[in-house]
């Protein structure tokens, strides 16, 4: 089945401690996506990648890093510059500007 | 003002009700918009997407854009307490950037 993965569904951070999230896709997509949801609010975009090797920043990109390596696959590290890091964060891939398909999401809890 | 508002509910309905889901938008360059429906604690769902003003139906849904109001709508037909969820209207300039509301809840009571 095509779709899109994320890894792990629950991840719990300490202080000072940077994470990793995985996101993967087998959809042939080019472009990748992070958002992070929080309560009562939208998604709000992270970073995102259109090609191989390349990203760009979202609208709240501080505090996290990306890379774009294999088509396949767009880590996203949440560093401990991110002071409040406990979200709800989504991947998400299209092909070009079409609609985006977006992964189960991972929950991120500090400790 | 930002640039796309949706009322977040909640919404009450009884089973079976025609359900209305709006959102408008301030940027005249949207051409690509979407409805996803997100249940709790899972990713959005894509249930429907359209290109330019128009209506399209899918089953019991049927999406309605109109440009020159810069207003979008989603509607769903014969609701079931399984449509209780979150409804998200999103859009796109076609720079792949996706612009989302802030979701509305919904509630189909059996």
């Amino acid at each position: 089945d095509g779709g899109i993965t994320q890894s792990p569904k629950y991840l719990f951070r300490k202080e000072g401690q940077n994470v990793t999230l995985s996101c993967e896709q087998n959809l042939n997509h080019d472009a990748m996506y992070w958002y992070r949801q929080d309560p009562g609010q939208g998604l709000r975009l992270i970073y995102y990648s259109q090609i191989v090797n390349d990203f760009q920043k979202g609208d709240i990109a501080e505090g996290y890093s990306v890379s774009r390596e294999k088509k396949e696959s767009f880590p996203l590290t949440v560093t401990s510059a991110q002071k409040n890091p406990t979200a709800f964060y989504l991947c998400a891939s299209s092909i070009g500007q079409r609609a985006q398909y977006f992964g189960p999401g991972t929950r991120l809890l500090v400790l | 003002q930002k640039e796309v508002e949706q009322d977040p509910g909640p919404l009450s309905v009884p089973e079976g009700a025609i359900v209305s889901l709006n959102c408008t938008y301030s940027n005249s360059a949207f051409q690509y918009f979407m409805w996803y429906r997100q249940y709790s604690r899972k990713g959005p769902e894509l249930l429907m997407y359209t290109y330019s003003s128009g209506n399209k139906e899918d089953g019991r849904f049927t999406a309605q854009v109109d440009k020159s109001s810069k207003y979008i709508s989603l509607f769903i037909r014969d609701s079931q307490p399984s449509d209780s969820a979150t409804y998200l209207c999103a859009m796109s300039a076609n720079t792949g950037k996706l612009i989302f509301g802030q979701g509305t809840t919904l509630q189909v009571k059996p």
